[in-house]
């Protein structure tokens, strides 16, 4: 069965550059979620997307801004880049009329030097 | 507002005997979802299994069930016949439409399973 699809899977950018993570969603599944996950950490809740409009805003910087496109992908863009953004981001997609589950893709680790 | 709470930091079990894991959460409303993600050494968060609060009957999946109890907001997951691929971070995460669809996660439980 087809999964989340993320890209790349490892980033590593110098301070103050931008980065842009992309995520594929499960064929018909309509709504896509980022999350940030630190070392040791749970994961925080950035931002979601329900039928390619913003549906919920977590602990996103203003640094930070994502997009659902019409095929249903997201790109999460993240600017002036600080160590502290360094983490696991995860996309996870789910279907409305699912069971509220969200499937999640392997994640991208960024690192920030 | 919502809170899921795993007051196990890290547990440990030896191959093949059973572990449970705890969770208690908050909350004011009736239909929401709960579920157990499992993240092992390579990070990958899985879906172990889900219950629907309105289902009074336990959910099981192979060697997962949870014990839930509605009135105690509380969901515990049991790992019977404990494997070493069940070594992971364990995640308990609460559900609900009216959130706008986002997890509401634990802190997380640190299992280990020895051989």
């Amino acid at each position: 069965a087809a999964g989340v699809i993320q890209s790349p899977r490892h980033l590593i950018k110098e301070k103050r550059e931008t980065a842009t993570l992309k995520c594929y969603p499960i064929p018909r599944h309509d709504t896509v979620y980022w999350y940030q996950q630190g070392p040791g950490q749970d994961p925080q809740f950035l931002i979601s997307f329900y039928e390619k409009m913003q549906s919920d805003k977590g602990s996103i910087p203003d640094r930070f801004s994502a997009q659902q496109f019409s095929d249903y992908h997201s790109e999460l863009n993240m600017s002036s880049l600080e160590l502290g953004d360094s983490a696991l981001y995860f996309c996870a997609s789910s279907a409305l009329n699912g069971l509220n589950e969200q499937f999640f893709g392997p994640g991208t680790r960024l690192t920030v030097l | 507002a919502q809170t899921v709470t795993q007051s196990q930091p890290e547990m440990s079990v030896q191959e093949a005997e059973t572990v449970t894991l705890s969770c208690t959460y908050d909350t004011s409303e009736n239909n929401y979802y709960l579920f157990w993600y499992k993240q092992p050494p390579s990070r990958q968060m899985i879906l172990v299994i889900r219950q629907e609060a309105y289902k009074q009957q336990n959910a099981t999946e192979n060697r997962f069930s949870v014990n839930f109890q509605k009135a105690a907001k509380s969901f515990s997951l049991k790992i019977s016949d404990s494997q070493l691929g069940d070594t992971a971070m364990y995640f308990c995460a609460f559900f609900y439409a009216g959130n706008n669809r986002k997890l509401i996660w634990g802190l997380g439980t640190s299992l280990a399973v020895n051989p």
